[in-house]
């Protein structure tokens, strides 16, 4: 979605090093999520956020972290407390309750 | 039982056939719910919104039937440009959460064959 920007496309961590995963909007969306996707797999909630300085664990939250400073932007930290970061990451917003969510076209993290 | 389930796929089809997939959710409270389709490598988009009474998107009909808790999607005229991942998508009231939680199912993976 062009309103959607996640940065970068690619992404190398170390061992024991935090990564953060940009996602910045410009749709005047409230709601924004971030999701995990391992290969042949569906999606997973890591954090939600539904208003500016307001967010929530998802299902997987544990070695993640998040802010919500900004309205536009939904910074996404893969701590070093996540051992297994591999995954395709997917940013997404949402305007109104029972609306569809649009995604930003993604994060791949892997380990080097 | 998981939240949504899909039909587990994969399907391969040949060009200009009809295909049907299924999917059910177990929140009979469920709101509203979603079609999305994912190429490979990319992130999901939406194909189409489902609404009670069905609808229609050229070759794209999605259906709901809040009485068995199913949704379908019909792909008519299958061209290989269909081929992809194919995500149902249900928002569950959440009481934690003005806006709900939308659930995806596993999705079902669609070949179109020359």
């Amino acid at each position: 979605d062009g309103g959607i920007t996640q940065s970068p496309k690619y992404l190398f961590r170390k061992e024991g090093q935090n990564v953060t995963l940009s996602c910045e909007q410009n749709l005047n969306h409230d709601a924004m999520y971030w999701y995990r996707q391992d290969p042949g797999q569906g999606l997973r909630l890591i954090y939600y956020s539904q208003i500016v300085n307001d967010f929530q664990k998802g299902d997987i939250a544990e070695g993640y972290s998040v802010s919500r400073e900004k309205k536009e932007s939904f910074p996404l930290t893969v701590t070093s407390a996540q051992k297994n970061p591999t995954a395709f990451y997917l940013c997404a917003t949402q305007g109104e309750s029972n609306q569809p969510q649009h995604f930003g076209d993604g994060t791949r993290l892997s380990i080097l | 039982r998981k939240e949504v389930e899909q039909d587990p796929g994969p399907f391969n089809v040949p060009e200009g056939a009809t295909v049907a997939f299924n999917c059910t959710y177990s929140n009979s409270a469920s709101q509203s719910f979603f079609w999305y389709r994912q190429d490979c490598r990319k992130e999901p988009k939406l194909l189409m919104s489902v609404y009670s009474s069905g609808n229609e998107d050229g070759r794209f009909t999605a259906q709901l039937n809040r009485a068995s808790q199913y949704i379908s999607l019909l792909i008519r005229d299958s061209k290989l440009s269909d081929s992809a991942t194919y995500l149902c998508v249900v928002n569950m009231l959440d009481g934690g959460t003005s806006y709900g939680k939308l659930t995806f199912g596993q999705g079902t993976i669609l070949t179109v064959h020359p």
